[in-house]
């Protein structure tokens, strides 16, 4: 059972670069959600799905988009990186409600 | 606007004594309350969670409570343990909901 996996665990990109951050899970979860958590700082909601199909906006969307075709994958794109964009990004997941599940993370650089 | 807020951002405790962690609210329309741990390196791991409902809930070691009208809630652990040591995140929402605010965060050190 491997619960949430985010691939890849660390990244470096330049500025202007785009990238998408996997997330995927294995326990049927209908809930999966996308946090950025800067140094100091608590988790801040960048975007969330409620099921295959449906997406919706968090705290902090701009520069992301996401989108869920299936109930196991709800990768994460970013577009024309910026350095703000540097942060450690977890992916996370629950069969309904506040996420009980998280990955291990994604540290990305953006230079 | 820090609407979750974690003042301290550490705590040093001797092991099998009790620790204490503490977490304020502005936005009284939050009505579901959790606590988050993490470790370095990982993803967080959730804790226990309460509803505006209760004023107290219990999971083993961990006990949360909370005061509505001071909009206050606090994670008692005891007794505290080594493998205890990680960084503590308070979270609300309104309702059962996915919106989830959290504090920064309070690094916890248990000392043998």
């Amino acid at each position: 059972n491997a619960g949430v996996t985010q691939t890849p665990k660390f990244r470096i990109l330049k500025i202007g670069q785009s990238m998408t951050l996997q997330c995927t899970q294995d326990m049927n979860h209908n809930y999966m959600y996308w946090y950025r958590q800067d140094p100091g700082m608590g988790l801040k909601l960048i975007y969330y799905s409620v099921g295959a199909g449906i997406t919706d906006k968090g705290e902090v969307p701009n520069g992301y988009n996401v989108s869920r075709s299936t109930t196991e994958d709800f990768p994460l794109r970013l577009e024309l990186a910026a350095p703000s964009q540097t942060s450690v990004y977890f992916c996370a997941s629950s069969l309904n409600g506040p996420p009980n599940t998280f990955g291990s993370g994604t540290r990305l650089t953006v230079v | 606007d820090q609407q979750v807020k974690q003042n301290s951002p550490s705590l040093s405790v001797q092991e099998g004594r009790i620790s204490i962690l503490n977490c304020d609210y502005t936005n009284s329309m939050f009505d579901y309350f959790l606590w988050y741990k993490k470790y370095p390196a990982e993803g967080p791991t959730f804790l226990i969670s309460i509803s505006s409902i209760k004023d107290k809930n219990e999971d083993g070691r961990f006990t949360v409570f909370l005061n509505k009208s001071a909009k206050h809630l606090s994670l008692h652990i005891v007794p505290s343990q080594p493998g205890d040591s990680a960084v503590y995140f308070c979270a609300a929402s309104k309702e059962y909901g996915n919106k989830l605010v959290f504090g920064a965060g309070t690094i916890l050190r248990v000392k043998s």
